[in-house]
């Protein structure tokens, strides 16, 4: 089955770039949104933004100005840039497929996650 | 977007029912039919239990069920079991290719 895996750096100074990656195995990454997903130590998940496999993407307005999400279908992986990062950005961040399609939606699949710290 | 509003705690005993709330806007929950709601036990990824509001994915009990008025959503569990201690949030669709998660809901079963 389609499984998920999220891959980068632990650690990130501040003020520099998060860079993670999601790698999709078992099934295609062809004709759905895959989204990138966080969590702050303790607290609760905030969407962050999506990319549909033919590369059009979606942010969250209160990210938007420091995210970029790309697509590498031919490797079928999907990618985060999250930029000038402060300790705000640490969290565990998970990948997910969504199966929007106006007229079913839900984030169906997910990654383990993979947990990054701002500090110097 | 603000974050969608739900309970900071409920609790329950074994083989009783309880229901979560989400509450959202009319820009959100009250607009569009795409409420999913997710399990997550510490330590673990979130898990797909309902999707458009009601519908259970393959392999989710049908102890859990999902519903929806106006600008709040719910999550009911049924015959609670131990099993089903977990933290659940609610997400939907914002419009404009966004979507908003609540800020979760912290369940113990007594």
């Amino acid at each position: 089955q389609l499984q998920l895996q999220e891959s980068g750096p632990g650690l990130v100074k501040p003020s520099e770039t998060l860079s993670l990656t999601c790698t999709v195995s078992g099934g295609s990454i062809s004709s759905y949104f895959w989204s990138w997903i966080r969590q702050p130590p303790g607290e609760g998940l905030e969407w962050i933004g999506n990319i549909y496999y033919s590369g059009s993407t979606s942010y969250n307005p209160s990210l938007k100005s420091r995210v970029t999400i790309s697509v590498h279908s031919s490797k079928k992986q999907f990618s985060l840039r999250l930029s000038s990062v402060t300790a705000a950005d640490t969290a565990m961040y998970y990948c997910a497929r969504d199966v929007f399609d106006w007229s079913s939606d839900g984030f169906d699949i997910w990654g383990q996650g993979t947990m990054v710290t701002v500090s110097s | 977007q603000s974050a969608l509003t739900q309970p900071a705690s409920v609790s329950g005993s074994p083989g009783q029912s309880i229901t979560i709330s989400c509450t959202g806007t009319s820009s959100d929950v009250g607009s569009y039919n795409f409420v999913s709601w997710y399990q997550q036990h510490p330590g673990k990824a979130p898990k797909l239990m309902i999707y458009d509001g009601s519908k259970r994915p393959s392999g989710v009990s049908n102890r859990f069920s999902g519903s929806k008025s106006g600008n709040t959503a719910s999550l009911t569990i049924y015959g609670l079991q131990a099993e089903d201690e977990a933290d659940y949030y609610c997400c939907s669709y914002a419009g404009l290719s966004t979507w908003v998660f609540g800020g979760g809901t912290k369940l113990t079963v007594l």
